[in-house]
């Protein structure tokens, strides 16, 4: 069975600082990985998708990456802003339609 | 391009009602995922429909089921609410591309599901 591991469970920093965000998984076997933010009582904000025969994939200020035989992913944000501030989820898909969350990472960055 | 809706946004119930929810997918969108989302357990994928047929389906007891209809429109259902079914229950859509794989999976806003 797939677990999603995500370290740390809270962040806190100041605004400007670059951060990463750790993701492990159990199973190398997946089709692709996502990360999403979700901000309180919200729904979940697609932030990137990395197909299983990528390495990483960037969008603006974040930037994650994939080692699919170590079971790894980080999440790199440059820059953090205060908007930032949310919960961080880490999802594997192994069917082609079943996601597997990791618990999150709580980010606080603070002015 | 409007995004995935879901109504209602908020229910409350008592215990051994039943409820309905409901998901309009975003246009172009055949496939539904339900999500379930506690504090406990976090976020556990309930079932996807495709093509009005159930496709995949998660850890979940007999009294969640769902359908699909012919627009991409999606509902589920639990049976005999239990204080354990309190959750923010999410909906996602994404497209279906050539060989059965889904694209990026798009969540919509939730509905908060109280049972007292």
């Amino acid at each position: 069975k797939q677990e999603v591991t995500q370290i740390p469970a809270a962040l806190s920093v100041p605004e400007g600082e670059n951060l990463v965000l750790n993701c492990s998984f159990t199973d190398s076997a997946i089709y692709n990985l996502q990360w999403f933010r979700q901000d309180p009582g919200k729904g979940l904000t697609s932030l990137l998708l990395i197909q299983s025969s990528q390495r990483e994939q960037t969008s603006g200020r974040l930037n994650a990456s994939l080692d699919k035989s170590s079971g790894r992913s980080t999440l790199y944000i440059a820059a953090s802003q205060p908007g930032d501030s949310a919960t961080y989820l880490c999802a594997v898909a192994e069917g082609y339609s079943t996601l597997t969350f990791g618990k999150g990472t709580m980010l606080l960055v603070s002015p | 391009k409007a995004g995935v809706t879901q109504t209602p946004r908020y229910l409350i119930k008592t215990r051994g009602q039943q409820v309905t929810l409901s998901c309009s997918p975003i246009s172009g969108h055949r496939s539904v995922s339900w999500y379930q989302q506690t504090p406990g357990q976090g976020l556990q994928f309930l079932f996807e429909y495709f093509s009005e047929t159930q496709r995949n389906k998660g850890n979940f007891p007999g009294r969640f089921s769902g359908r699909q209809f012919s627009n991409s429109r999606s509902e589920m259902n639990v049976s005999t609410l239990e204080l354990g079914d309190s959750a923010l229950y999410l909906c996602a859509s994404s497209r279906v591309l050539s060989g059965g794989a889904r694209d990026t999976q798009y969540f919509g806003p939730g509905t908060r599901l109280t049972v007292l």
